[in-house]
């Protein structure tokens, strides 16, 4: 069953660097989204991704933060100055994109900036 | 902003009996909803979804019901069996939107 591929599973970071977790979708899906998971808090959507453009982000998808599709299959999700509170599991998701679709979940990567 | 809730953070359940997940939201202009499960150390898994034209789906052990005046769902699983144990997680989609509105989850046990 095809399923959507994260690396690396863990990343630890010093504050201040930059970052870039990995992801490739289910190839025959449109839509790309990045979520994360503060420890014991809710998922929470970062940006969705379609047609080689952000389609939607919330408020914590700042500046600090950007997506790329670099070639026919991964999709990466850059922190460009990691800070303490980045510190969370990062999920790749993707689907279809036709309405009313389930996204699929990667296994995240748990990223821990020290 | 808690657009969607789970106020049980945790449920206990003998194996056997039916276990109810509920999940409340505020935004009326959510018309898709999920439900995810997650194991610890792994992506939230998609269990079931319904539409807002509807207000039931069943799969299996798993259904679906969904109140739109109450802004109410629940998640029923019938008979719970040991594996079900993990963390479920309810989610909504707004109408014309793709991206997911999460509640905090519940914690389901289910004792052998």
């Amino acid at each position: 069953e095809p399923e959507v591929t994260q690396t690396p599973s863990h990343q630890v970071t010093q504050m201040g660097q930059e970052v870039i977790l990995r992801c490739v979708p289910i190839s025959n899906h449109l839509y790309f989204y990045w979520y994360r998971q503060i420890l014991g808090q809710k998922v929470e959507f970062l940006v969705s991704f379609y047609n080689n453009e952000i389609s939607e982000k919330s408020e914590i998808f700042d500046d600090q933060f950007s997506v790329e599709r670099p070639d026919g299959s991964n999709f990466t999700l850059k922190i460009r100055s990691t800070k303490l509170e980045d510190s969370a599991m990062y999920f790749c998701a993707s689907n279809r994109g036709i309405m009313n679709t389930e996204a699929f979940f990667g296994q995240g990567t748990r990223l821990t900036v020290v | 902003d808690q657009q969607v809730k789970q106020n049980s953070p945790s449920l206990s359940v003998q194996e056997g009996r039916i276990s109810i997940l509920n999940c409340d939201y505020t935004n009326s202009m959510f018309d898709y909803f999920l439900w995810y499960k997650k194991y610890p150390a792994e992506g939230p898994t998609f269990l079931i979804s319904i539409s807002s034209i509807k207000d039931k789906n069943e799969d299996g052990r798993f259904t679906v019901f969904l109140n739109k005046s109450a802004k109410h769902l629940s998640l029923h699983i019938v008979p719970s069996q040991p594996g079900d144990s993990a963390v479920y997680f309810c989610a909504a989609r707004r109408a014309g939107a793709n991206n997911l509105f999460f509640g905090t989850g519940t914690r389901l046990t289910v004792i052998p």
